[in-house]
């Protein structure tokens, strides 16, 4: 069974950092391009960013550019998104994603609070 | 306010038919494929078309995707309780490099 699980998230403060992590399983990790997207509460889902299978490439949503980073370690079947210089409209439910011609399989999310 | 074009809403009584529609442009949904989410109160998004029409193992056959020019549907027909969801459409758009999704269309069954 393909699984996504994400770790991470939390409550932060308006500048601040944070590292969600994503763990895959049930599927060759290592051959698929990975997506994050995220979900503010109540609103629709925007696509924050993705990575190629073998980190040498990476695209990101023109709003998180300079701020936030992902990478992957394939030998631990993980996907990460480094935050930085959190705001408040980062607040969303940040989902992992495999991509098929797209994000077919999603984890269950986690929560992200920026917030004084 | 998103690339993709989504009405915000539809509705149906169980077992009609609805459609919802996406529209697009030439740098989404005019050159790539296009994928439909289903998203049920509470829970994480669900792959339910792919590649414009698709479907994958599990989705029943009442949901269908097409795509035409720079705008693509999706319908759903013999409705049920349980298809009330919000729906989002997908693509990759070459000009924003990224992929790009409707503002989503909640279904009132």
């Amino acid at each position: 069974e393909v699984q996504m699980v994400e770790s991470g998230g939390g409550l932060v403060q308006p500048g601040g950092s944070l590292r969600l992590s994503c763990v895959g399983s049930g599927f060759t990790f290592g051959s698929y391009w990975m997506h994050w997207v995220r979900q503010a509460p109540g609103k629709g889902l925007e696509w924050v960013a993705n990575m190629k299978q073998d980190g040498s490439e990476q695209f990101y949503v023109e709003s998180v550019k300079g701020r936030f980073t992902v990478s992957r370690d394939n030998a631990k079947n993980s996907f990460y998104l480094q935050m930085n210089t959190l705001r408040a409209d980062d607040t969303a439910v940040y989902y992992c994603a495999r991509d098929n011609s797209g994000p077919d399989y999603w984890g269950q999310g986690t929560l992200v609070v920026v917030s004084s | 306010q998103s690339v993709l074009t989504q009405p915000p809403s539809v509705s149906g009584t169980p077992g009609q038919g609805v459609s919802i529609s996406c529209s697009g442009d030439r740098s989404n949904i005019g050159k790539y494929v296009v994928n439909w989410y289903q998203q049920l109160p509470g829970t994480a998004p669900k792959l339910l078309i792919s590649r414009n029409n698709q479907r994958p193992s599990g989705v029943p056959d009442r949901f269908s995707g097409s795509k035409s020019g720079t705008s693509a549907s999706l319908a759903i027909s013999g409705l049920q309780s349980e298809d009330e969801a919000d729906y989002y459409c997908a693509a990759w758009d070459e000009s924003l490099v990224g992929w790009v999704f409707g503002e989503g269309t909640k279904l009132t069954v």
